[in-house]
């Protein structure tokens, strides 16, 4: 099966940026997901990258995909205290499969 | 509003009781899902369904039954052959016939059992 890897915590700063990173093992994914979860709540959805594009940007966030290394990251600019989540990285599966993969998720904790 | 909901938010039962969760979505989507979240251990899978009256094992289907009789509800029931069934609980749902199999949460539920 299909396994997700991300780092579990993240320490930044107000107001630097934040890089969250996620590795992923399935190559025929089609989309990749970020999702934010806030603390005793359901998932958000972030953005989403379609598996042949490089890069997405959207407002404060920027999502970059390497598809050779499987390597996926999210980039929050300008992090605020409103940013502080933990944040899952998710592919998808096999074509008409409609099932996400999880990682574990990344504890990001904004520091004045 | 469109959207999913959950009910209850909490929820505290003794151990050796069966508990139904609710899960109800007026996106009329297609598939709904069933995962547990475990601190440190992200979403695992419990049971899936993509159609009204058909329903699939995920990864960590033992000790939990669904049903899918409306496509609008896809209730969980936590029963008492589930050997650790503190956790929370999130149910999620998408429509099969999109441009991404992208999956809409809602708020969870939370079961203690005592």
């Amino acid at each position: 099966g299909e396994d997700v890897e991300q780092s579990l915590f993240l320490s930044v700063r107000e107001g630097d940026s934040s890089v969250i990173n996620c590795t992923y093992t399935d190559s025929s994914s089609t989309y990749l997901y970020w999702y934010k979860q806030e603390p005793g709540a359901g998932l958000q959805l972030l953005t989403y990258i379609f598996s042949n594009m490089d890069m997405k940007q959207d407002q404060r966030l920027t999502v970059l995909l390497n598809k050779k290394d499987k390597h996926l990251s999210l980039r929050i600019a300008d992090t605020q205290t409103g940013d502080s989540a933990i944040y899952f990285c998710a592919e998808s599966g096999p074509l008409n499969d409609y099932k996400l993969s999880f990682g574990a998720g990344t504890t990001v904790t904004v520091r004045a | 509003d469109g959207g999913i909901t959950q009910s209850p938010k909490y929820l505290f039962r003794k151990e050796g009781q069966n508990v139904t969760l609710s899960c109800e979505q007026n996106l009329n989507h297609d598939a709904m899902y069933w995962y547990r979240q475990d601190p440190g251990q992200g979403l695992r899978l419990i049971y899936y369904s993509q159609i009204v009256n058909d329903f699939q094992k995920g990864d960590i289907a033992e000790g939990y039954s669904v049903s899918r009789e409306k496509k609008e509800s896809f209730p969980l029931t936590v029963t008492s052959a589930q050997k650790n069934p503190t956790a929370f609980y999130l149910c999620a749902s998408t429509i099969t016939s999109g441009l991404t199999d992208t999956q809409y949460f809602g708020p969870g539920t939370r079961l203690t059992v005592l």
